[in-house]
């Protein structure tokens, strides 16, 4: 059973304000991947982590950041909320393995107004 | 560069029907591949790999996963289809490669009519 949690599942904002997303994993996995999801639209990758003091930038330019200080959290952050960020965010973690299967949170909905 | 195309972005059946879900790669070697299941407001499920070996996957739910090389297809059946497996589907194509990159489906939705 994987166990990803994100936290808030479901988040308004107004523009301009600073926000973090959460992620966590108590599976141990290296890997982290943050996705952003809209209605109708393949998933997008906007940021991965290799393990701690690794992060990369994705298929998807973001405006977002992350960090990995730790291996089990892999938090996201806006430092100033748009309402074009308003999407769903997926967070997913995988073993460093030669599988690259994924474990994924139930993810944060964000509405930015 | 590895892709994946669902070409039904909408699909609906009667329960108790039979049910294809298509599901086209594009991939230079042997690829992974996966079937996902999102329910409305929730994270992706994984129902289905293929990594090697039996081409045909069985999953939960009675689904079943067909990898086909010369169609480069990965079609996800189920004989008869019932009201709970409303939902949307990803199919997705995973590199051996050191980034290990999944790329994912547009996604096909499933609705089902009693």
């Amino acid at each position: 059973e994987a166990d990803i949690y994100q936290t808030p599942r479901y988040l308004v904002i107004g523009t301009g304000k600073k926000i973090t997303l959460e992620c966590s994993q108590t599976m141990g996995h290296d890997k982290m991947y943050w996705y952003q999801q809209d209605p109708g639209m393949e998933l997008h990758l906007i940021h991965y982590s290799y393990g701690v003091n690794s992060t990369e930038k994705g298929d998807l330019s973001s405006e977002s950041t992350v960090s990995r200080i730790r291996t089990e959290h892999f938090p996201l952050t806006l430092e100033s909320a748009r309402p074009s960020h308003t999407s769903q965010y997926l967070c997913a973690s995988s073993e460093l393995s030669l599988t690259p299967q994924q474990y994924f949170g139930p993810g944060t909905r964000l509405t930015v107004t | 560069a590895q892709s994946v195309t669902q070409p039904d972005i909408h699909i609906t059946v009667s329960e108790g029907a039979s049910l294809e879900l298509r599901c086209n790669y594009s991939y230079g070697a042997t690829p992974y591949l996966f079937w996902y299941v999102q329910s409305p407001g929730q994270g992706l499920q994984l129902l289905l790999k293929y990594f090697s070996g039996d081409t045909l996957v069985q999953g939960i739910k009675g689904f079943e996963a067909e990898f086909k090389r010369s169609q480069s297809s990965f079609n996800r059946r189920k004989p008869s289809v019932h009201w709970s497996d409303a939902a949307e589907y990803f199919c997705a194509v995973g590199d051996s490669g050191g980034y290990q990159k999944v790329t994912f489906g547009t996604g096909t939705k499933l609705q089902v009519i009693p």
